[in-house]
C-alpha cells in the first residue's frame, strides 16, 4: 500500500486566502485523523472521523476551520480565511477500526505558510 | 484527561552509547502508551506500543520501553545508538478511545 497520501506537501498563501489540504487514507482504514504540529503547541488532534462521519471536532481551533470526508478514500481540511497563526505542519493519519490500541499511520504532512 | 510529559527536549548521545528518553503520563484509566519517531520532513512512525500484558515492550530498530504503573512512566531505551537514530521522538497516551495526546517531543542527536 502507498500509505497515507497528503497534498500538497507545501503551501504558501497570503492572509485571507482559502486553503484546502487533502488526504487519502490507507485503503480499508475506518478512522481518519487530522493533526496540527507547531513549535508552540506541539502535536494537536483537530478532528477525527469514523466511517466518514466526524466523531470529535473539539480540537478544531475556530470556525475558520472545517473538515469533510465525502467518501472513504478522501478527506479535506479547509481554512477560510487563513491567518499567519495558522502556519504549521498539518498531518493526516488513519487506522483500521480494530480498537483504540491500533496503530495510527501518518502521512508526510502539509507544511502551510500563511504570509 | 490524559497528558504526557517528556523530560528533556533535546538529548545528545555518542554513537554506541545508551539512549534513554523519559516519558511520564497522567491518565484516569489504564492507558494505552505509544512511542513514535519523526525523521526530518516526514510523518510520524510507530516505534512501539503498550496496551496490555507484558510491561516490557520491544519495538523496531532495537528500541524498547517499560511500562511502570507505580511510577506512571514509559521510558524508551536503546542500548547502542546509531547515527540513523537521530530524529524527534514522541510519547503519546490514549485512554481507550482513539484520541492520542502527545508529549512535546525529544530531539535526539548522535555524535560520531
Amino acid at each position: 500500500d502507498a500509505g497515507v497520501i497528503q497534498s500538497p506537501r507545501h503551501e504558501v498563501t497570503e492572509m485571507g486566502q482559502e486553503v484546502t489540504l487533502r488526504c487519502k487514507p490507507i485503503s480499508g482504514h475506518d478512522y481518519l485523523f487530522w493533526y496540527r504540529q507547531t513549535m508552540m503547541r506541539g502535536l494537536e488532534l483537530l478532528i477525527y472521523f469514523n466511517n466518514n462521519v466526524p466523531i470529535d471536532d473539539s480540537g478544531m481551533p475556530e470556525d475558520r476551520f472545517s473538515a469533510k470526508m465525502p467518501n472513504a478514500s478522501f478527506s479535506t481540511l479547509k481554512i477560510q480565511p487563513s491567518e499567519p497563526r495558522d502556519s504549521a505542519v498539518y498531518f493526516c493519519a488513519s487506522t483500521p477500526g480494530t480498537g483504540a490500541r491500533s496503530t495510527q499511520y501518518f502521512g508526510p504532512g502539509t507544511r502551510l505558510t500563511v504570509l | 484527561a490524559q497528558s504526557v510529559t517528556q523530560l528533556g527536549s533535546h538529548v545528545s548521545v555518542s554513537e554506541g552509547a545508551l539512549v534513554l528518553l523519559r516519558c511520564n503520563y497522567s491518565s484516569s484509566v489504564p492507558p494505552y502508551l505509544f512511542w513514535y519517531v519523526q525523521y526530518p520532513n516526514q510523518g510520524l512512525q510507530l516505534l512501539l506500543k503498550y496496551t496490555t500484558g507484558a510491561t516490557l515492550v520491544k519495538g523496531i530498530n532495537g528500541f524498547e520501553a517499560e511500562f511502570k504503573k507505580s511510577e506512571t512512566s514509559f521510558h524508551l531505551t536503546k542500548p547502542s545508538a546509531h547515527m540513523s537514530d537521530a530524529a524527534e521522538y514522541f510519547c503519546a497516551v490514549s485512554e481507550g478511545d482513539y484520541k492520542l495526546s502527545f508529549g512535546a517531543g525529544t530531539t535526539v542527536t548522535v555524535r560520531a
